[in-house]
């Protein structure tokens, strides 16, 4: 495997179901990310972990709750979602360098299509 | 703060023509510049990046940018479109050592044969 993976491709879900979604970054980065992408809005972030700690909680709803156990893996742990939770979940990866100055490039996985009944 | 504007939500273009993507920042700081390409039911992929070097940027696929910080624009282009190149693409702006990115809100191109 290469570059970040995501796990499923795809989820249906109903809202009192409890589900995961994960990320694997086979790059040797130290920083991970989780996005939202619905239709006709622009990506909105919801989580970075910096050295598998949290460092952002975009104002995410409770319902939602991540896990980063180690760099090379990200968690994102589903229950009681709402029908508007359905969008392309998108994990992404990118290496810091906290001693020195960097350019944030981050590095996307596919996604996890959920949809949620 | 930062954040992009992307002027066109929909570009239309015939195959063999050239292709023009608008996009214009703005940034408290030097930026760093970047565009995506997300093809159907796939994760974005980085076009290219301006990190405050050369302001002519070349990417992947034939893609090029030029930064012009007297008009606050990133501007993608590619002299001859392809079929391939339908996709939605992203401009993205974030700040030297920082971890956020700001997405511009897309813009879907279609390439007609």
């Amino acid at each position: 495997e290469t570059g970040v993976t995501q796990t499923p491709r795809h989820l249906v879900m109903g809202m009192t179901n409890k589900k995961s979604l994960k990320c694997e970054q086979h790059l040797g980065h130290n920083a991970m990310y989780w996005y939202k992408q619905s239709a006709k809005k622009p990506l909105e972030l919801m989580f970075v972990y910096s050295l598998e700690e949290r460092v952002e909680n975009n104002s995410v709803p409770s319902r939602f709750s991540p896990e980063c156990p180690n760099s090379s893996h990200l968690f994102l742990h589903l229950h009681t979602l709402q029908p508007e939770d359905s969008a392309l979940y998108l994990c992404a990866s990118s290496q810091e360098v906290p001693s020195g100055s960097y350019h944030n490039e981050q590095f996307f996985g596919p996604g996890t299509r959920l949809t949620v009944l | 703060a930062q954040s992009v504007t992307q002027l066109d939500s929909h570009v239309s273009v015939s195959e063999g023509t050239p292709v023009l993507l608008r996009c214009n920042y703005s940034s408290s700081y030097s930026p760093s510049l970047f565009w995506y390409v997300q093809h159907p039911n796939k994760g974005l992929q980085l076009l290219l990046k301006y990190t405050s070097a050369a302001t002519l940027v070349k990417g992947i696929n034939g893609f090029e940018a030029e930064f012009k910080k007297s008009e606050t624009s990133f501007h993608l282009t590619k002299p001859s479109a392809h079929m391939s190149d339908a996709a939605e693409y992203f401009c993205v702006v974030s700040l030297l050592n920082d971890y956020k990115l700001s997405f511009g809100a897309g813009t879907t191109v279609t390439v007609r044969a």
